[in-house]
């Protein structure tokens, strides 16, 4: 069965520092993985997407994640964290072939200090 | 395109009332999806439909929970009677079929059972 672990539940960085996510997945077949970000009272928005192409995959508002199948990781990055960064993170691993369930890890709390 | 369209946005009730979620997909999309949010358990998916069908309801937490799809275009999540641990943010997402299956998300629900 699919699962996904976030490590962290809360992540403090300085506006302008490396801002790094971490998350691992456990599935038995090659993988889709998705990152998505919610921000207060809002719903989950997608940042980017893992489909089995390239391993370094990029998404929107500077954000970054590469697939390591040696090490089943899927952490996001971004160089420079803004004020705007602050938001829950989620990882999501989606089930294999004709299944469409999303499995998402229990989340990682940005915040971004000045 | 709007988006995926949820009402109400809040919802207040005593236990034992009956609640009716409502969500209308993006059009064109053939997957819709309900979750549901808690401090204690994340994202749970508690439905998913293909086509109007149910496909995976095996996260509908007991009978008092049923979902239904009459037609493409809108989908309800019913709790009846409700009961206090129901409280949560419940979302519903849609997606289209092909390709790498991104859902989008609506806004969400807020339901508190006093």
């Amino acid at each position: 069965a699919q699962s996904v672990t976030q490590l962290g539940s809360h992540v403090s960085v300085s506006e302008g520092a490396l801002v790094l996510l971490r998350c691992n997945y456990s599935s038995s077949v090659p993988p889709y993985l998705f990152w998505y970000v919610q921000y207060p009272n809002q719903g989950l928005q997608l940042l980017l997407k893992y489909t089995s192409a390239a391993t370094l995959v990029k998404g929107i508002n500077g954000f970054e994640a590469e697939f390591k199948k040696s090490e089943t990781s899927f952490h996001l990055t971004k160089p420079s964290a803004h004020m705007s960064d602050a938001a829950e993170y989620f990882c999501a691993v989606r089930h294999g072939g004709s299944n469409y369930k999303l499995t998402f890890g229990k989340g990682t709390l940005l915040t971004v200090n000045p | 395109d709007a988006g995926v369209i949820q009402s109400p946005r809040h919802e207040v009730t005593e236990m034992g009332q009956e609640v009716t979620l409502r969500c209308k997909p993006i059009s064109g999309h053939d997957y819709l999806f309900w979750y549901r949010q808690t401090m204690m358990r994340g994202l749970e998916l508690l439905i998913y439909f293909n086509n109007n069908v149910p496909i995976d309801d095996s996260g509908m937490p007991e009978d008092r929970f049923s979902a239904k799809m009459p037609n493409a275009s809108f989908s309800t999540l019913k709790i009846q009677p409700s009961e206090p641990r129901d409280s949560a943010v419940y979302f519903c997402a849609s997606s289209f079929g092909q390709g790498d299956n991104e859902q989008f998300f609506g806004p969400g629900t807020r339901l508190t059972v006093l």
